[in-house]
């Protein structure tokens, strides 16, 4: 059981390149969602998906796309690169986000992201 | 907006002594999380409360949450070194699917 799985670890990437980081959950969870962590900001929500086929915005959306195809998987699309986007970005889960279900997040390892 | 404020900041601490980290918010919530994060590494969940009143326990740390009062601690007692962490809360909004919202973290430091 891998838990949440997050690719790549690190990346570098120049202003304007777009890339995709990937994550994968093993647990059956409905509810998967993209954080960043930057300095002294604590974690932002980005973007967040309650079941295959739905995604919604969180609170620092711009410059990212979502998207859910199947249960496992959530990938986070960085369309354009800019140096504000040079952060740790982690990946979480949880099996539901309502009912009876505490809501409590698994994270992954988390991805460090460098724009030139 | 749910503002979620922790203080301290920043924590610098000898071991065998007791101190208090606390997480206040700004709007109505009944779950509130409390997260652990060794440097470079993901964040572990430590207590999960759901309701007011709500008190958890786990070796040296003890968290509490006051849904009136709008507060969570988390309280260590007896410090040791292996408890040097940054301790993020987290509070849920409306009915969850909207994701939680962080404090900045409590840079915890625990000297010998």
């Amino acid at each position: 059981n891998a838990g949440v799985t997050q690719t790549p670890k690190f990346q570098v990437l120049k202003t304007g390149q777009s890339m995709t980081l990937q994550c994968a959950q093993d647990m059956n969870h409905e509810y998967m969602s993209w954080y960043r962590q930057d300095p002294g900001m604590g974690l932002r929500l980005i973007h967040y998906s309650v079941g295959a086929g739905i995604t919604d915005q969180g609170e620092v959306p711009n410059g990212y796309n979502v998207s859910r195809s199947t249960t496992e998987d959530f990938p986070l699309r960085l369309l354009s690169a800019a140096p504000s986007q040079t952060s740790v970005y982690f990946c979480a889960s949880s099996l539901s986000a309502w009912g009876l279900n505490t809501g409590e997040l698994f994270f992954g390892e988390g991805s460090r992201l460098t724009v030139l | 907006e749910l503002k979620v404020e922790q203080n301290p900041l920043f924590l610098s601490m000898q071991e065998g002594k007791n101190y208090t980290i606390y997480c206040n918010y700004s709007t109505t919530s009944d779950r509130l999380y409390w997260y652990r994060q060794d440097p470079g590494k993901s964040l572990e969940s430590l207590f999960v409360l759901l309701s007011n009143g709500a008190v958890k326990q786990e070796g040296r740390l003890m968290a509490s949450l006051d849904t009136k009062a709008r507060l969570s601690t988390l309280h260590i007692t007896a410090a040791v070194h292996d408890l040097s962490a940054t301790y993020f809360c987290a509070v849920e909004k409306g009915g969850g699917a909207d994701g939680l919202t962080f404090g900045k973290g409590t840079h915890l430091i625990i000297q010998p």
